[in-house]
């Protein structure tokens, strides 16, 4: 099946600082998802975005379909951004599910 | 809040029993999956219905099994539970079949003791 690759697996930052988390899928997708659980396990949906770049207020996402791989930008960070971030595909399978990848946790300190 | 709803948000129950965990779409939407969050798995599609009909199965045990129902809620059901069934079980919805956003529910967070 498809490999979905996310890096770094841990980040730390201050407050007000950026990061780029990356994510690499193995294969051409249908889909892919970037979501953010938080401390109580919920899952945001962040971003729809199979191809091209979208923003978000302080998040923005670029995917380049071709090369197989999405970034999430985090721009002035923020103590409520901690939690663990996926990045999740659907492969073109013919069939809508999603395969994600194991995430990255992000720790945003004051 | 996603639309997606899921009941119960907690369950605590005891090894080889049986549960049902309750998923209701957002509205309008026909399609609904479930997603099982472990510590040692990661997260892991378990099976997809589209308008009543199941579409895709994956990583999912003999012992669960799943339905949706006309009104579209759908339904999963853990049997012979044991302890390495502990996860948290997510429902997801979208309006069709694929090219989509899936929008997640609150999860049901399932304890085996």
């Amino acid at each position: 099946g498809i490999q979905v690759e996310q890096s770094p697996p841990d980040l730390i930052l201050q407050e007000g600082a950026n990061s780029t988390l990356r994510c690499n899928f193995s294969d051409s997708v249908n889909n892919l998802q970037w979501f953010h659980q938080n401390p109580w396990g919920q899952l945001i949906n962040l971003f729809y975005i199979p191809s091209g770049t979208k923003q978000n207020g302080r998040l923005s996402a670029t995917t380049v379909a071709t090369e197989r791989y999405s970034l999430l930008y985090i721009s002035s960070s923020q103590t409520t951004d901690s939690g663990v971030y996926f990045c999740a595909v659907d492969p073109n399978s013919g069939y809508s599910t999603l395969t994600f990848g194991k995430g990255t946790m992000l720790l945003v300190s004051p | 809040d996603s639309g997606v709803t899921q009941t119960p948000k907690h369950l605590i129950t005891a090894t080889g029993q049986r549960v049902t965990l309750r998923c209701s779409p957002r509205s309008g939407d026909l399609s609904v999956y479930w997603y099982q969050q472990s510590l040692d798995q990661g997260l892991q599609f378990l099976i997809h219905y589209y308008n009543g009909e199941e579409r895709a199965k994956g990583n999912i045990l003999e012992r669960f099994s799943a339905q949706q129902f006309p009104d579209l809620h759908s339904e999963l059901n853990l049997s012979s539970l044991e302890l390495g069934d502990s996860a948290l079980y997510f429902c997801a919805s979208s309006a069709g079949l694929g090219k989509e956003t899936q929008y997640f529910g609150p999860g049901t967070r399932l304890l085996v003791l």
